[in-house]
């Protein structure tokens, strides 16, 4: 079955430090890969996605097919950051845009 | 301002009755699409209407329906509602419904009682 999977509900580090958010997808075609945010109060929005191999805010995601993974690092995290991150998967078979269930980074002083 | 615009807002009803979800897409996009998010849950994708028609459809319950009107924009229909349908409830647009970028709504967030 299709699905993305973010195995971190919360992650938690200090200002300065590296951060990775873990993201794994299932999908047997060509998936396209994208890393949405909220931050407090606000709408989803795009971060970035791995077609555009951009670095947007210092993140950067580079995508896996090996291991079927997106990972997003940055290797400063600031205060920021602090919001919830979304992995998406885009299936071209079916037109479907699906979430992970999410991970929020918190980042502390 | 992402220029998708959901009413209302909140919504308070009691179990067994029939709500109506309202989304405005961004000028211009004809794909919409519908999310549900409940506590501790991710993003579960409902379905996606493109320039008026069904294009895909993911956990829906039969309870619930939606569509798209000719001027785009798009309604869900949640009816006899229980407990556990209440959640927050997304809306998001873009141009072909292809992989380009997703522009969400603020959200409604319906409450069952």
């Amino acid at each position: 079955a299709q699905r993305v999977t973010q195995p971190e509900k919360l992650l938690s580090v200090f200002k300065g430090a590296p951060v990775e958010l873990k993201c794994n997808y299932s999908y047997s075609g060509s998936p396209e890969l994208f890393w949405y945010v909220q931050y407090s109060r606000q709408r989803l929005q795009l971060l970035l996605r791995h077609i555009s191999r951009e670095s947007i805010k210092g993140f950067t995601a580079d995508l896996n097919k090996g291991e079927t993974s997106f990972h997003l690092k940055k290797p400063f995290a600031q205060e920021e950051d602090s919001a919830m991150y979304y992995c998406a998967l885009w299936m071209d078979s079916s037109y479907k845009l699906i979430f992970g269930s999410g991970t929020r980074l918190l980042v502390r002083p | 301002d992402s220029g998708v615009t959901q009413t209302p807002k909140h919504l308070i009803t009691a179990t067994g009755q029939r709500v109506t979800l309202r989304c405005s897409p961004r000028s211009g996009d004809l794909s919409v699409y519908w999310y549900q998010q409940s506590l501790d849950q991710g993003l579960q994708f409902l379905i996606q209407y493109y320039n008026g028609e069904e294009r895909a459809k993911g956990n829906i319950l039969e309870r619930f329906s939606a569509q798209q009107f000719p001027d785009l924009h798009s309604e869900l229909n949640l009816s006899s509602l229980e407990l556990g349908d209440s959640a927050l409830y997304f809306c998001a647009s873009n141009l072909q419904g292809r992989d380009t970028e997703a522009f969400f709504g603020q959200g409604t967030r319906l409450t069952v009682v």
